[in-house]
């Protein structure tokens, strides 16, 4: 297993404003991702993070918008840009050794309020 | 991804056990069957995972009907603690490890 933190817990920022949201993880994993949950909703996979090249986007969700970097393999940033009130969510980490048939561990969650 | 189909609620006494059900018609040779939850203002964690023969762990047991078209994860004893969303999730192998969530089944477990 992994044990994975993630830093603000959470935060309440102003339209137009920026967040970047880090997450640590206790060991080395091969795989990284990056969630959002809305409000009363389930999740939803923002990107898979790379280690020494760019992320890999899923559909709906852009670079500029959502810039990701991931300089090692136990730590990742998310940044959420250009805020408004629709960006307001719990963004979560997850993390994978990318062995065989493997689980997926989750940080605790950023819950992010935007005004 | 192929889909899966829960019933948005169910409800258990504490210390029965409790049965949630997943149905996968469209489910490829190549699919696990995976199970997460997640706790109230938790981040979700891993439950259990098979591919064609029942699972058991300390957590749960899985149960996948002959043609891998239904599953069902059962909890032999529910507690408070296991009152969460709980999602049943497809997941092919061979490398590609991202993670479909549906909307889950809401457990409730009453004292």
């Amino acid at each position: 297993s992994a044990v994975i933190s993630q830093k603000p817990s959470r935060d309440i920022c102003q339209r137009g404003t920026s967040l970047t949201i880090q997450c640590q993880v206790d060991s080395q994993v091969t795989m990284m991702f990056w969630y959002r949950q809305q409000p009363g909703q389930s999740l939803t996979l923002i990107a898979t993070a790379n280690q020494g090249s760019e992320a890999t986007y899923e559909s709906g969700f852009v670079i500029d918008k959502f810039p990701i970097s991931r300089p090692n393999l136990t730590f990742s940033t998310l940044t959420v840009s250009n805020m408004s009130p629709e960006d307001s969510s719990i963004y979560l980490c997850s993390v994978a050794q990318g062995v065989g048939t493997d689980t997926q561990y989750f940080g605790p969650g950023t819950r992010l309020t935007v005004l | 991804d192929a889909k899966t189909t829960q019933p948005n609620s169910m409800e258990s006494n504490e210390e029965e056990p409790v049965h949630l059900p997943c149905n996968h018609s469209t489910i490829s040779g190549t699919d696990y069957i995976h199970w997460y939850r997640q706790l109230p203002s938790q981040g979700p964690e891993y439950v259990i995972h098979g591919l064609t023969s029942n699972v058991n762990n300390r957590m749960a047991s899985l149960a996948i009907a002959e043609d891998r078209k239904s599953s069902t994860l059962i909890l032999h004893r529910a507690t408070l603690r296991d009152a969460a969303v709980y999602y049943c999730i497809l997941r092919s192998g061979g490398s590609n490890y991202k993670l479909t969530f549906g909307k889950g089944t809401l457990l409730t477990v009453n004292p």
